[in-house]
């Protein structure tokens, strides 16, 4: 099945800096690939997502960037607010069967 | 709309014992799942379906039931409760596999 993995497990910035989380999946065929955001004892939500069509996609101060020969894909923010502090989890899936697999989360905390 | 439902929020069992989860949403998805978050594991899946009558399995099913007679219902089972199963629970939904996933509030499950 597929494997998704998920560094730094822990990141930490300043306020307006950026920040980067890198992912690495393991199933070539993996066509959709989401990230959601988990605040401190709330639901994930989604803030993000990109499709193997595209090779990236931008909403705000977030974008995700795709990379199918290497099989990694990255979430970038620019311009961190304190608000952004949360763990963050990427995930891939491909269309022909119906298990999204999750990395194990990126806690960002945003110091201001 | 309430999204997705969960009950209960919190929950203290005895080894041995069952219960059941409960998941209802009333967005009309075809896709449902249920996931457990354990620290430093992100979000494994437990069980999915893809319309009433048809489940499957993820990726730790072991302990688990599940079934979906209706499209709005998908309640969790477990059949004899043990500490492992200690976990935060949660129940999503989306349209279909591949676009965004609504999840419940989440049932924090302690198994003493």
């Amino acid at each position: 099945g597929e494997n998704v993995e998920q560094h730094p497990s822990t990141l930490s910035v300043q306020e307006g800096d950026s920040a980067v989380i890198k992912c690495t999946y393991s199933d070539s065929a993996s066509n959709y690939f989401p990230w959601y955001k988990q605040e401190l004892g709330k639901r994930p939500q989604l803030i993000i997502d990109i499709r193997s069509n595209v090779g990236e996609k931008k909403d705000q101060r977030i974008a995700v960037t795709l990379n199918k020969t290497a099989k990694h894909f990255s979430l970038h923010i620019t311009e961190t607010q304190p608000e952004d502090s949360a763990v963050y989890f990427c995930a891939a899936s491909r269309s022909s069967n119906y298990k999204l697999t999750f990395g194990k989360g990126t806690l960002l905390t945003v110091n201001p | 709309n309430a999204g997705v439902t969960q009950t209960p929020k919190f929950q203290v069992l005895k080894t041995g014992q069952s219960m059941t989860l409960q998941c209802a949403q009333d967005m009309n998805h075809e896709y449902m799942s249920w996931y457990r978050q354990d620290p430093g594991m992100g979000l494994r899946l437990i069980h999915y379906s893809v319309g009433a009558g048809i489940t499957d399995q993820g990726e730790v099913p072991n302990g688990y039931n599940v079934s979906r007679s209706t499209t709005e219902d998908f309640p969790l089972r477990l059949l004899s409760a043990a500490p492992s199963q200690t976990s935060v629970y949660f129940c999503a939904s989306s349209r279909v596999l591949n676009e965004k996933l609504f999840f419940g509030s989440g049932t924090q499950l302690s198994v003493l």
